[in-house]
């Protein structure tokens, strides 16, 4: 399947900064999508973004997928301990072998 | 509605061991998939299958072996453990085929290989 590259891979905040998790690739991506896993969790669906240049917001969470569409990041708005936990990006090119990113682990100092 | 059901939760088995990691859903999903986690390495996919009677190589298979002979199962088997099988391991499933539909995920099964 075709690799997409997650940066980066650990993050450590305070309470209350922001974060952002980048989703690379060097082709062109049909979709993303996005999954948050708690830890000790299973990976449970956020978001799907589909159109060039596409933002959608889910409370203190934006989404958005590059004008290429090769590209898309997660920013999350003064982080929360329940915001803990690792973050992937899965893509679709039609395929059916969806590889998914390596991941960002968020850790959070309250 | 159960959604994906996976069982055993934990599992410990010696080198050369064989067993066979369940995996059920209850949505009427036509595809279905084997995904291991191991630290560092994010999720990687073993196994799929897009319906009844029919299932692919992922990036990782070898070493495991997959059937669906019904709509709601897709069982994993390990033929003869080996210690670099250690992992967790995630079944997903989800509507269509696979090509790009939301995956949702069961609860895991954390697999240690003495």
């Amino acid at each position: 399947g075709q690799q997409v590259m997650q940066i980066p891979q650990y993050q450590h905040v305070q309470e209350g900064e922001d974060f952002t998790t980048y989703c690379n690739s060097s082709t062109t991506l049909s979709n993303i999508q996005w999954y948050k896993q708690r830890p000790g969790g299973h990976p449970v669906f956020l978001i799907q973004l589909v159109k060039s240049g596409e933002v959608k917001k889910q409370k203190r969470l934006t989404f958005q997928f590059g004008e290429a569409k090769k590209n898309s990041s997660l920013h999350i708005t003064a982080t929360q301990t329940t915001d803990v936990g690792t973050y992937f990006c899965r893509n679709s090119r039609g395929a059916q072998k969806l590889v998914f990113g390596q991941g960002t682990r968020l850790t959070i100092n309250p | 509605n159960a959604g994906v059901t996976q069982t055993p939760k934990f599992q410990v088995l010696k080198t050369g061991q064989s067993m066979t990691l369940q995996c059920a859903q209850d949505m009427n999903h036509e595809y279905m998939s084997w995904y291991r986690q191991d630290p560092g390495m994010g999720l990687r996919l073993i196994h799929y299958s897009v319906g009844a009677g029919i299932t692919d190589q992922g990036e990782v298979p070898n070493g495991y072996n997959v059937s669906r002979s019904t709509t709601e199962d897709f069982p994993l088997r390990l033929l003869s453990a080996a210690p670099s099988q250690t992992s967790v391991y995630f079944c997903a499933s989800s509507y269509g085929a696979g090509r790009g539909e939301k995956l949702f995920f069961g609860s895991g099964t954390q697999l240690s290989v003495l």
